[in-house]
């Protein structure tokens, strides 16, 4: 397809459990951003990439997150020993270097029960 | 801290209703100023994509106005219909940090 790419859309966690979720970027779109958005309030930032490069990892919440996109292309963000309080949805997006457009997957719901 | 703020967090109109939101943002170390559009279980979509002092854009009964110098953007839905439902979010992108900060959206309801 020609737009973002997330999966899974849900998740349910048991506290404690891993979680990876991916995101699969516009093709030629060279920055991609990781954002959290808990309910009722907006997308908060946690990390970006410009190619394969993390340029800003200053939103990531704890030691627990993990974000990687190896070859510039797919960006996997990895949650581990999930708590409560990482229920959220996250939202992958890409754009162009220095338009700051933003073009969004879906998201992946994460709960953690 | 970047302080994005948006107003009114939700609103309730009839179809037909015409209405206007708020998003502030900090007046200096201006790049740009987006509004996307949220409908449920889809993903955000980009309405408007503002950079200059006085800007009016417009698409369709949606249009939206730049005030860089007080640091504010209204967006404006004249006409409002049932598929206008959704939250509507302003982001202002700094070009230095290379991202964009997120106010917390207005969540519109129109009833038919």
């Amino acid at each position: 397809g020609a737009g973002v790419s997330q999966s899974p859309r849900y998740k349910v966690a048991k506290r404690g459990q891993d979680v990876a979720l991916r995101c699969d970027p516009i093709s030629g779109h060279v920055s991609l951003f990781w954002y959290q958005q808990a309910l009722g309030q907006g997308p908060e930032f946690l990390t970006y990439f410009q190619n394969e490069a993390q340029l800003d990892k200053s939103g990531l919440p704890s030691d627990r997150f993990f974000a990687e996109r190896p070859e510039g292309s797919v960006s996997t963000l990895k949650i581990q020993r999930t708590q409560q309080e990482d229920s959220a949805v996250y939202l992958c997006a890409s754009s162009f270097v220095n338009t700051g457009e933003l073009f969004f997957g879906e998201g992946s719901r994460l709960t953690v029960l | 801290i970047l302080n994005v703020e948006q107003s009114p967090q939700s609103l309730h109109v009839q179809e037909g209703d015409s209405t206007n939101f708020t998003c502030s943002f900090p007046s200096s170390n201006f790049y740009a100023l987006h509004w996307y559009r949220w409908e449920t279980a889809k993903s955000p979509e980009a309405l408007f994509v503002m950079t200059l002092n006085g800007d009016e854009k417009k698409k369709g009964r949606i249009s939206a106005t730049l005030n860089t110098k007080e640091g504010y953007s209204y967006l404006y839905i004249k006409g409002s219909q049932p598929e206008d439902s959704a939250t509507y979010l302003c982001a202002f992108y700094n070009t230095n940090a290379g991202k964009s900060t997120f106010g917390d959206g207005t969540t519109l309801t129109v009833k038919p």
